[in-house]
């Protein structure tokens, strides 16, 4: 089955600054791969989301990119702020079958310092 | 966006009981709805799978016995803890898949503590 690997777990970096948070995924099938972010006691939201007929997406300050020969991709903030503070999670998935799993990597906790 | 609503958003129970949770797409169909399970500062893990209308698929080290799930309807999953010890204290999460786009929308989360 796929397995999702992240990387840093924790990411501290001053307002302004960019943050990158990287993942691997096993599974040489999973061709979609979606972004959520979560704040504390709250639900997951999708942020952005990458399809493997693609190998870059951006939305404002958001940017993904797709590697499928290395299977890793990665989220890229820029000019951060506080409110990115959260933890975010990459995932991996099949976007053609509605009955397929997503598999979520083990977060990374993002902290902008003011 | 797609609106996944769950209930309740916290329940408090005496070991050895069930606790049922519900999870409803408020204005999409969803053959396929996810469970997830969430420790404190920890990744959201699936447990099972929910399918309309069939048995749900449970992933490797989860007990189908003491997680009931029931997808009864193509708007309606719900998640049963049976003979809830402490160990199931956890926040559960549901979630359902667009079919179109393919994005999972979450429900708010149902925070369980076994006392």
């Amino acid at each position: 089955g796929e397995n999702v690997e992240q990387h840093p777990s924790t990411l501290s970096v001053q307002e302004g600054d960019s943050a990158v948070i990287k993942c691997t995924y096993s599974d040489s099938a999973s061709n979609y791969f979606p972004w959520y972010k979560q704040e504390l006691g709250k639900r997951p939201q999708l942020i952005i989301d990458i399809r493997s007929n693609v190998g870059e997406k951006k939305d404002q300050r958001i940017a993904v990119t797709l590697n499928k020969t290395a299977k890793h991709f990665s989220l890229h903030i820029t000019e951060t702020q506080p409110e990115d503070s959260a933890v975010y999670f990459c995932a991996a998935s099949i976007w053609e079958t509605s009955y397929d799993k997503v598999i979520f990597g083990p977060g990374t906790s993002l902290s902008v310092i003011p | 966006g797609a609106v996944v609503s769950q209930h309740p958003s916290w329940v408090i129970c005496k070991s050895g009981t069930s606790v049922k949770i519900e999870c409803r797409s408020l204005d999409f169909q969803a053959t396929t709805m996810f469970w997830y399970r969430q420790f404190p500062k920890q990744s959201l893990m699936l447990m099972a799978t929910s399918n309309e209308g069939s048995k749900a698929t449970y992933e490797q080290g989860v007990e189908k016995d003491k997680f009931l799930i029931n997808h009864a309807s193509l708007t309606l999953s719900t998640l049963t803890v049976t003979s809830a010890h402490p160990e199931d204290s956890s926040f559960y999460i549901c979630s359902a898949k667009f079919g179109f786009t393919g994005e999972l929308f979450f429900g708010e989360g149902s925070r369980l503590t076994v006392l």
